[in-house]
């Protein structure tokens, strides 16, 4: 069945550096692939989507890829702030067309410290 | 332009009762999609609804149902309730049309605890 793995260990940083958060996934071919950004006891916030046949997204502070072969998304924040604190989730969708439903990883806590 | 509503915000019910969540899409959206996150974890998919009838559904009893009625708002609806129901139910709205990779706008969700 189709899997979604992030790094359940918070992810601690100091304030300035580049946080980089991993997505792997087994099982199929997505044909894109989303991180979002969750704060405590509110809902996930969509940051970026990246499609199948694009290497890298990037958005001000953002950068995504999406490495097909290794089945790996990499997340980073550069010039990381203590603002950028917070679970990042990465969504998947159910089988590789649009079908309506993502299937999100458990999510990775940044603490990033000043 | 409101962003998606959920309600009520936090709710505490006892084992074998039965629960209604609400949820208002953003405004321009057609689509209705149900989450449940437990703590500690992504969100799970729960069902979506589009033109008021489910179109998908995730791995969830049928305990779990809901309703999307002609204004695109939903409820969500749990019979015979589990402690291990207790969870944060997020709703989220996308369009049809416009979304075609599925971007969700969540709202902030309805806490639900079970004693």
């Amino acid at each position: 069945s189709q899997k979604i793995e992030q790094n359940s260990e918070a992810l601690n940083i100091q304030e300035g550096k580049t946080a980089t958060l991993t997505c792997n996934y087994t099982n199929y071919s997505p044909a894109y692939l989303q991180w979002y950004r969750q704060d405590p006891g509110r809902g996930p916030v969509f940051l970026l989507l990246i499609r199948e046949n694009e290497k890298e997204k990037r958005k001000e502070r953002l950068k995504v890829t999406f490495d097909t072969t290794l089945k790996q998304s990499l997340f980073h924040i550069t010039a990381s702030q203590p603002a950028d604190s917070a679970t990042y989730l990465c969504a998947l969708p159910h089988g590789s067309s649009n079908t309506g439903k993502l299937i999100f990883g458990q999510g990775t806590t940044l603490q990033v410290k000043p | 332009d409101a962003g998606v509503t959920q309600s009520p915000t936090h709710l505490i019910k006892t084992r074998g009762q039965q629960v209604t969540l609400r949820c208002s899409p953003k405004s321009g959206h057609d689509t209705v999609s149900w989450y449940q996150q437990a703590l500690g974890q992504g969100p799970q998919f729960i069902f979506q609804y589009y033109e008021e009838e489910e179109r998908q559904r995730g791995n969830f009893p049928d305990r779990f149902s809901g309703h999307q009625f002609p204004n695109y708002s939903s409820e969500l609806n749990v019979n015979a309730l589990l402690l291990g129901d207790s969870a944060l139910y997020l709703c989220a709205s996308s369009h049809a049309g416009t979304s075609p990779y599925n971007e969700q706008f969540f709202g902030p969700g309805t806490r639900l605890t079970v004693l």
